[in-house]
């Protein structure tokens, strides 16, 4: 596994502004990812970040909102942008490492608690 | 795309007794099941996870058994204890089309002591 951190544990935001937050890794990974979870509810996916390219954005998620910052094989950044309260959610960065069971798999870091007023 | 379905939303067990987490799938090409626990404040965590060319997965108290079959997996916890009490996801992933993990609503457990 890895140990993976992220910055702000936690938060709260006045709606229109933005918030970066960080996620870094104690190892090189290819692949980083960033979910929401909000509250209650299952992780889903918004986009996928590689070292050097643009990152990757799921139905529903765009980079004017989401942007997402990759500079090295051990960090990335999430903001998101002029912010509502709908935005209240954990956010998580994951990282691609070998499971258990020999395959490929997601590790999460301990997530971003973000409240919007 | 693959569709995953996690039952039930809420379980409450005494402590020492089995808790059954049940999950479904759609797409018959998912071939990796892994499971996550989330304590409060937490991020989720891996627990165990299970390949699709094996049927069952055991480590100390908790288990996965996988039906390909009828596309459902379960994760078993046995002799519950307090701090077994968190959400529950299970996931299911292709390996050989991407990196998208499908992953289901989640099981509140509790353990009552």
């Amino acid at each position: 596994s890895a140990v993976i951190s992220q910055k702000p544990s936690r938060d709260i935001c006045q709606r229109g502004t933005s918030l970066t937050i960080q996620c870094q890794v104690d190892s090189q990974v290819t692949m980083m990812f960033w979910y929401r979870q909000q509250p209650g509810q299952s992780l889903t996916l918004i986009a996928t970040a590689n070292q050097g390219s643009e990152a990757t954005y799921e139905s529903g998620f765009v980079i004017d909102k989401f942007p997402i910052s990759r500079p090295n094989l051990t960090f990335s950044t999430l903001t998101v942008s002029n912010m509502s309260p709908e935005d209240s959610s954990i956010y998580l960065c994951s990282v691609d490492l070998l499971g258990l069971a020999g395959q490929e798999t997601q590790y999460f870091g301990p997530g971003t608690r973000l409240l919007v007023l | 795309g693959e569709n995953v379905e996690q039952h039930p939303s809420t379980l409450s067990v005494q402590e020492g007794d089995s808790a059954v987490i049940k999950c479904t799938y759609s797409d018959s090409a998912s071939n990796y099941f892994p499971w996550y626990k989330q304590e409060l404040g937490k991020g989720p965590q891996l627990i165990i996870d299970i390949r699709s060319n094996v049927g069952e997965k055991k480590d100390q108290r908790i288990a996965v058994t996988l039906n390909k079959t009828a596309k459902h997996f379960s994760l078993h916890i046995t002799e519950t204890q307090p701090e077994d009490s968190a959400v529950y996801f299970c996931a299911a992933h292709n390996s050989n089309t991407g990196n998208q993990f499908y992953f289901g609503t989640g099981t509140s457990l509790t353990v009552i002591p």
